[in-house]
Protein backbone atom coordinates (compact mmCIF):
# COMPACT_ATOMS: atom_id res chain seq x y z
CA UNK A 1 0.00 0.00 0.00
CA UNK A 2 3.14 2.21 0.51
CA UNK A 3 3.83 1.71 -3.21
CA UNK A 4 3.56 4.19 -5.59
CA UNK A 5 4.40 2.48 -9.40
CA UNK A 6 5.86 4.87 -11.66
CA UNK A 7 6.08 3.90 -16.21
CA UNK A 8 7.35 4.19 -18.09
CA UNK A 9 11.11 2.96 -17.39
CA UNK A 10 12.87 5.38 -20.11
CA UNK A 11 11.39 7.77 -22.76
CA UNK A 12 12.70 8.78 -25.56
CA UNK A 13 10.89 12.26 -27.17
CA UNK A 14 11.63 14.48 -30.12
CA UNK A 15 12.12 17.81 -29.40
CA UNK A 16 9.24 20.03 -29.37
CA UNK A 17 7.38 16.96 -28.40
CA UNK A 18 5.11 16.17 -25.52
CA UNK A 19 6.55 13.71 -22.92
CA UNK A 20 4.09 12.19 -20.79
CA UNK A 21 5.22 9.54 -17.39
CA UNK A 22 2.31 7.87 -15.47
CA UNK A 23 2.01 6.83 -11.65
CA UNK A 24 -0.56 5.06 -9.89
CA UNK A 25 -0.74 4.59 -6.09
CA UNK A 26 -2.50 2.47 -3.29
CA UNK A 27 -2.53 4.08 -0.27
CA UNK A 28 -5.73 6.61 0.16
CA UNK A 29 -4.13 8.97 3.07
CA UNK A 30 -1.36 10.30 0.38
CA UNK A 31 -1.85 13.87 0.18
CA UNK A 32 0.70 15.58 -1.99
CA UNK A 33 1.97 14.61 -4.74
CA UNK A 34 5.51 16.40 -5.73
CA UNK A 35 7.72 15.41 -9.19
CA UNK A 36 11.37 16.16 -8.64
CA UNK A 37 13.77 16.24 -11.63
CA UNK A 38 17.22 14.97 -11.54
CA UNK A 39 20.28 15.74 -13.84
CA UNK A 40 23.11 13.23 -14.04
CA UNK A 41 25.76 13.52 -10.86
CA UNK A 42 23.43 15.91 -8.95
CA UNK A 43 20.50 15.55 -6.18
CA UNK A 44 16.90 15.61 -7.19
CA UNK A 45 14.93 19.16 -7.14
CA UNK A 46 11.57 19.66 -7.04
CA UNK A 47 9.90 20.11 -10.12
CA UNK A 48 6.30 20.49 -9.59
CA UNK A 49 3.69 19.25 -7.01
CA UNK A 50 0.00 18.79 -6.77
CA UNK A 51 -2.81 18.08 -3.81
CA UNK A 52 -5.67 15.61 -4.66
CA UNK A 53 -7.92 18.66 -4.50
CA UNK A 54 -7.29 19.77 -7.69
CA UNK A 55 -7.20 17.98 -11.06
CA UNK A 56 -4.42 19.73 -12.65
CA UNK A 57 -1.72 21.90 -12.00
CA UNK A 58 0.60 23.68 -14.74
CA UNK A 59 4.11 25.53 -14.34
CA UNK A 60 5.44 26.76 -17.75
CA UNK A 61 5.82 23.55 -19.57
CA UNK A 62 5.21 21.34 -17.21
CA UNK A 63 1.67 20.11 -15.89
CA UNK A 64 0.75 17.25 -13.61
CA UNK A 65 -2.88 15.67 -14.57
CA UNK A 66 -4.50 14.33 -11.04
CA UNK A 67 -7.05 11.39 -11.14
CA UNK A 68 -7.87 10.48 -7.86
CA UNK A 69 -11.27 8.05 -8.37
CA UNK A 70 -8.32 6.01 -10.45
CA UNK A 71 -5.37 6.70 -7.80
CA UNK A 72 -3.06 8.06 -10.85
CA UNK A 73 -1.23 11.20 -11.92
CA UNK A 74 1.23 12.35 -14.09
CA UNK A 75 3.66 14.52 -15.84
CA UNK A 76 3.12 16.06 -19.08
CA UNK A 77 6.01 18.03 -20.56
CA UNK A 78 5.01 20.16 -23.90
CA UNK A 79 7.63 21.09 -26.41
CA UNK A 80 10.08 18.80 -25.03
CA UNK A 81 13.69 20.38 -25.18
CA UNK A 82 17.04 18.39 -25.05
CA UNK A 83 17.74 20.33 -21.72
CA UNK A 84 15.09 18.20 -20.19
CA UNK A 85 16.50 15.15 -20.55
CA UNK A 86 17.13 14.23 -17.22
CA UNK A 87 15.48 11.48 -14.53
CA UNK A 88 11.79 12.28 -13.08
CA UNK A 89 10.81 11.15 -9.97
CA UNK A 90 6.39 10.89 -8.95
CA UNK A 91 6.56 10.84 -5.05
CA UNK A 92 3.65 10.79 -2.20
CA UNK A 93 3.51 12.50 1.13
CA UNK A 94 2.72 10.13 3.82
CA UNK A 95 2.67 10.52 7.24
CA UNK A 96 4.07 8.40 9.88
CA UNK A 97 1.55 6.96 12.48
CA UNK A 98 -0.35 10.12 12.34
CA UNK A 99 2.77 12.06 13.16
CA UNK A 100 3.77 15.62 11.60
CA UNK A 101 6.73 14.30 9.19
CA UNK A 102 6.59 14.82 5.03
CA UNK A 103 7.81 11.69 4.51
CA UNK A 104 8.02 10.97 0.73
CA UNK A 105 7.47 7.50 -1.06
CA UNK A 106 9.25 7.70 -4.41
CA UNK A 107 8.93 6.10 -7.99
CA UNK A 108 11.03 4.08 -9.36
CA UNK A 109 12.24 6.90 -12.04
CA UNK A 110 12.02 7.33 -15.72
CA UNK A 111 15.06 8.39 -18.13
CA UNK A 112 13.80 11.02 -20.45
CA UNK A 113 15.83 11.66 -23.70
CA UNK A 114 14.81 14.67 -25.74
CA UNK A 115 16.64 14.20 -28.87
CA UNK A 116 17.49 17.50 -30.82
CA UNK B 1 24.01 29.89 -0.57
CA UNK B 2 25.45 26.04 -0.14
CA UNK B 3 21.94 24.08 0.97
CA UNK B 4 22.47 20.53 1.49
CA UNK B 5 26.43 19.56 1.36
CA UNK B 6 27.73 16.32 1.13
CA UNK B 7 31.07 14.68 1.81
CA UNK B 8 32.59 12.89 0.74
CA UNK B 9 31.33 12.86 -3.09
CA UNK B 10 33.07 9.46 -3.79
CA UNK B 11 34.57 6.45 -1.76
CA UNK B 12 35.68 3.12 -2.59
CA UNK B 13 35.85 0.67 0.56
CA UNK B 14 36.61 -2.55 1.46
CA UNK B 15 34.33 -4.94 2.60
CA UNK B 16 34.00 -4.96 6.64
CA UNK B 17 35.43 -1.80 6.79
CA UNK B 18 33.81 1.20 8.33
CA UNK B 19 32.94 5.11 7.29
CA UNK B 20 30.73 8.11 8.01
CA UNK B 21 29.06 9.64 5.56
CA UNK B 22 28.16 13.65 6.61
CA UNK B 23 25.25 15.90 5.54
CA UNK B 24 25.52 19.57 6.31
CA UNK B 25 22.41 22.12 5.94
CA UNK B 26 22.50 26.32 6.05
CA UNK B 27 19.25 26.42 6.06
CA UNK B 28 17.72 26.31 9.45
CA UNK B 29 15.87 22.95 8.27
CA UNK B 30 14.06 21.31 11.50
CA UNK B 31 13.90 17.63 9.03
CA UNK B 32 16.84 15.05 7.56
CA UNK B 33 16.63 12.10 5.80
CA UNK B 34 18.87 9.95 3.97
CA UNK B 35 18.18 8.11 0.85
CA UNK B 36 19.90 5.73 -1.19
CA UNK B 37 19.46 5.32 -5.20
CA UNK B 38 19.70 2.41 -6.47
CA UNK B 39 19.11 1.38 -10.29
CA UNK B 40 15.32 0.74 -10.88
CA UNK B 41 14.81 1.16 -6.95
CA UNK B 42 13.98 4.54 -7.35
CA UNK B 43 15.08 6.77 -3.54
CA UNK B 44 14.19 4.34 -0.58
CA UNK B 45 14.54 5.64 2.79
CA UNK B 46 16.96 4.32 5.48
CA UNK B 47 16.66 6.92 8.65
CA UNK B 48 15.31 10.43 9.12
CA UNK B 49 15.03 12.68 12.00
CA UNK B 50 12.91 15.17 13.05
CA UNK B 51 15.25 17.01 15.34
CA UNK B 52 18.21 17.60 17.11
CA UNK B 53 19.05 14.59 19.26
CA UNK B 54 16.07 11.86 17.52
CA UNK B 55 16.84 9.90 14.79
CA UNK B 56 14.21 6.98 13.37
CA UNK B 57 14.10 3.92 10.75
CA UNK B 58 13.10 4.80 7.02
CA UNK B 59 12.43 1.87 4.38
CA UNK B 60 15.67 0.40 4.66
CA UNK B 61 17.35 0.83 7.80
CA UNK B 62 19.45 -2.73 8.58
CA UNK B 63 23.24 -1.80 8.37
CA UNK B 64 22.85 1.59 8.92
CA UNK B 65 23.62 4.06 12.13
CA UNK B 66 22.69 7.41 12.04
CA UNK B 67 22.94 10.36 14.68
CA UNK B 68 21.83 13.88 14.49
CA UNK B 69 23.77 15.71 17.67
CA UNK B 70 23.45 19.41 15.84
CA UNK B 71 20.66 20.92 14.17
CA UNK B 72 22.53 21.66 10.99
CA UNK B 73 24.28 17.88 10.86
CA UNK B 74 23.21 14.27 10.09
CA UNK B 75 25.95 11.67 9.72
CA UNK B 76 25.07 8.23 8.10
CA UNK B 77 27.56 5.57 9.19
CA UNK B 78 28.38 1.75 7.85
CA UNK B 79 29.60 -0.17 10.67
CA UNK B 80 30.60 -2.94 8.69
CA UNK B 81 29.97 -1.92 4.95
CA UNK B 82 29.16 -4.77 2.39
CA UNK B 83 28.69 -5.24 -1.12
CA UNK B 84 25.12 -4.82 -0.99
CA UNK B 85 25.55 -1.21 0.24
CA UNK B 86 27.44 -0.10 -2.84
CA UNK B 87 25.12 2.73 -3.94
CA UNK B 88 24.39 6.79 -4.48
CA UNK B 89 23.27 7.91 -1.19
CA UNK B 90 21.41 11.06 -0.82
CA UNK B 91 21.20 13.85 1.73
CA UNK B 92 18.12 15.92 1.97
CA UNK B 93 16.35 18.30 4.53
CA UNK B 94 12.85 19.92 4.94
CA UNK B 95 11.43 22.23 7.44
CA UNK B 96 8.90 19.08 8.34
CA UNK B 97 5.38 20.95 7.66
CA UNK B 98 3.47 18.78 5.39
CA UNK B 99 3.71 19.71 1.70
CA UNK B 100 7.15 21.35 2.26
CA UNK B 101 9.66 20.67 -0.24
CA UNK B 102 12.88 18.22 0.38
CA UNK B 103 16.32 19.71 -0.45
CA UNK B 104 19.09 17.25 -1.62
CA UNK B 105 22.47 17.47 -1.64
CA UNK B 106 24.42 16.11 -4.87
CA UNK B 107 24.96 12.61 -3.57
CA UNK B 108 28.29 10.33 -2.33
CA UNK B 109 28.59 7.65 -4.44
CA UNK B 110 30.09 4.81 -2.39
CA UNK B 111 31.79 1.44 -3.80
CA UNK B 112 31.98 -1.66 -1.63
CA UNK B 113 34.51 -4.15 -3.27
Amino acid sequence: QQQVKQSPQSLIVQKGGISIINCAYENTAFDYFPWYQQFPGKGPALLIAIRPDVSEKKEGRFTISFNKSAKQFSLHIMDSQPGDSATYFCAAEALIYGGATNKLIFGTGTLLAVQP
Amino acid sequence: NAGVTQTPKFRVLKTGQSMTLLCAQDMNHEYMYWYRQDPGMGLRLIHYSVGEGTTAKGEVPDGYNVSRLKKQNFLLGLESAAPSQTSVYFCASSFGQPNQPQHFGDGTRLSIL
